[in-house]
């Protein structure tokens, strides 16, 4: 098992262009988040699922953000209408089980670049 | 809210002397911490958690709740301990599961 995979590892975009990113999570894992980090900050939350329910969402995540996990396996992440602030590290994590305190396994990240 | 202070953007020590790196959470329910670390050019992955109450690579944390802290402690730093370092909350008690973070620490060991 490699870990939690994202693609792709790049994006450059225009502005107001559509971006789709994926994630695989650990194959046992059941429950995906995905985060977002911008320079000289910590990873900050936008949204979790449980298997395919997506359980939680962040205010930070606009009407342009939306997220799938179709059949609880891998997971999509597309924004719509790229702005410049949308510029960042997008990073995917997984974990496993019901404790609280599985710890989260992430990815190397998708780094998007908006022009 | 839950909120996590790192008050040291960076920290140089030189090897072999002791590192601490802070960790203040504000959180009203009952804390889940973590230390996160990224080395150079490699994912974030997970260090320590508090309910483990163990030592990894020499690092030990231990939960204050009185003071609201979790600092990150070794006693003979190693270069290898060159990393980022971020302090992270879990609130799942209030069914929530996201992490949140603090903005991490730059640890620069000097040879």
């Amino acid at each position: 098992d490699t870990g939690v995979s994202q693609n792709p590892r790049h994006k450059i975009t225009k502005r107001g262009q559509n971006v789709t990113f994926r994630c695989d999570p650990i194959s046992e894992h059941n429950r995906l988040y995905w985060y977002r980090q911008t320079l000289g900050q910590g990873p900050e939350f936008l949204t979790y699922f449980q298997n395919e329910a997506q359980l939680e969402k962040s205010r930070l995540l606009s009407d342009r953000f939306s997220a799938e996990r179709p059949k609880g396996s891998f997971s999509t992440l597309e924004i719509q209408r790229t702005e410049q602030g949308d510029s960042a590290m997008y990073l995917c994590a997984s974990s496993l089980g019901h404790l609280s305190n599985q710890p989260q396994h992430f990815g190397d990240g998708t780094r998007l670049s908006i022009l | 809210a839950q909120r996590v202070t790192q008050p040291e953007k960076l920290l140089s020590v030189f090897k072999g002397a002791p590192v601490e790196l802070k960790c203040n959470y504000s959180y009203s329910g009952s804390p889940e911490l973590f230390w996160y670390v990224q080395y150079s050019r490699q994912r974030l992955q997970l260090l320590l958690r508090h309910i483990s109450r163990e030592s990894i690579k020499g690092f030990t944390a231990d939960l204050n709740k009185g003071e609201t802290s979790f600092h990150l402690k070794k006693p003979f730093a190693q270069e290898e301990d060159s990393a980022m370092y971020y302090c992270a909350l879990g609130a799942s008690g209030a069914g929530s599961y996201q992490l949140t973070f603090g903005k991490g620490t730059k640890l620069s060991v000097i040879p």
